[in-house]
């Protein structure tokens, strides 16, 4: 059983485009969260939603857009594609409170042509 | 702003050859210090969580401990397998629960 799920796991398109990447986890958990990774492998944070509320909103340009239709699911939709926006988008979950290990899926790889 | 630098960036070691990464942070009132493991394609998978100096924790080879300065993750016999990306993470007291992470140290353990 997959705990955290991300689709797709790549993503090939032209800048300007639209795409949204999903992300579902099946292990009960109230917090979601964004990073991205790039190319020098910092993982950084980008949102965060506990219980479908925001609560962490990164200096992030608004292109950027995560949406959370329940607490298992948690969005991000990009507008605009940019060739900076490269990189590897990491979806995690963990249980709320502080210090709870968070964890993560496979990521999405997001490449603009 | 929280920091955490972690070194060396590449380790290579021989199967069987104990060895030690670092992980230095520099936060504001420190909650936890997460190591994770990271292999090609996949994401950071949790090893560790340890929340006070002194703290030592262990699993199979791997063994973390803390000082309030940084954190030790020390490989003891380290088999072919063990060989990844281990990331530092830490979550401090700006009442955010993002988690601030290191760069992290690429491990190659060769038989």
């Amino acid at each position: 059983d997959t705990a955290v799920s991300q689709t797709p796991k790549y993503l090939v398109t032209q800048m300007g485009n639209d795409k949204s990447i999903k992300c579902e986890q099946n292990l009960g958990h109230d917090t979601m969260y964004w990073y991205k990774q790039d190319s020098k492998k910092f993982l950084k944070i980008m949102f965060s939603y506990n219980n479908k509320e925001l609560i962490i909103n990164e200096t992030v340009p608004n292109r950027f857009s995560p949406k959370s239709p329940d607490k298992a699911h948690l969005n991000l939709h990009i507008n605009s594609l940019e060739l900076g926006d490269s990189a590897v988008y990491f979806c995690a979950s963990s249980q709320a409170g502080v210090n709870q290990p968070q964890h993560f899926g496979d990521g999405t790889r997001l490449s603009i042509l | 702003e929280d920091q955490v630098t972690q070194s060396p960036e590449a380790l290579r070691l021989q199967e069987g050859e104990s060895s030690s990464l670092n992980c230095s942070y520099t936060v504001s009132g420190l909650r936890g210090l997460f190591w994770y493991r990271q292999d090609p394609g996949k994401g950071p998978e949790f090893l560790f969580t340890l929340y006070s100096a002194g703290e030592e924790k262990e699993k199979e080879r791997l063994k973390a401990t803390l000082t309030k300065k940084e954190s030790f993750l020390h490989i003891t016999a380290p088999k072919p397998e063990d060989s990844a990306t281990y990331l530092c993470a830490v979550h401090s007291d700006t009442g955010r629960r993002a988690l601030t992470f290191g760069s992290g140290t690429r491990l190659q353990v060769q038989p």
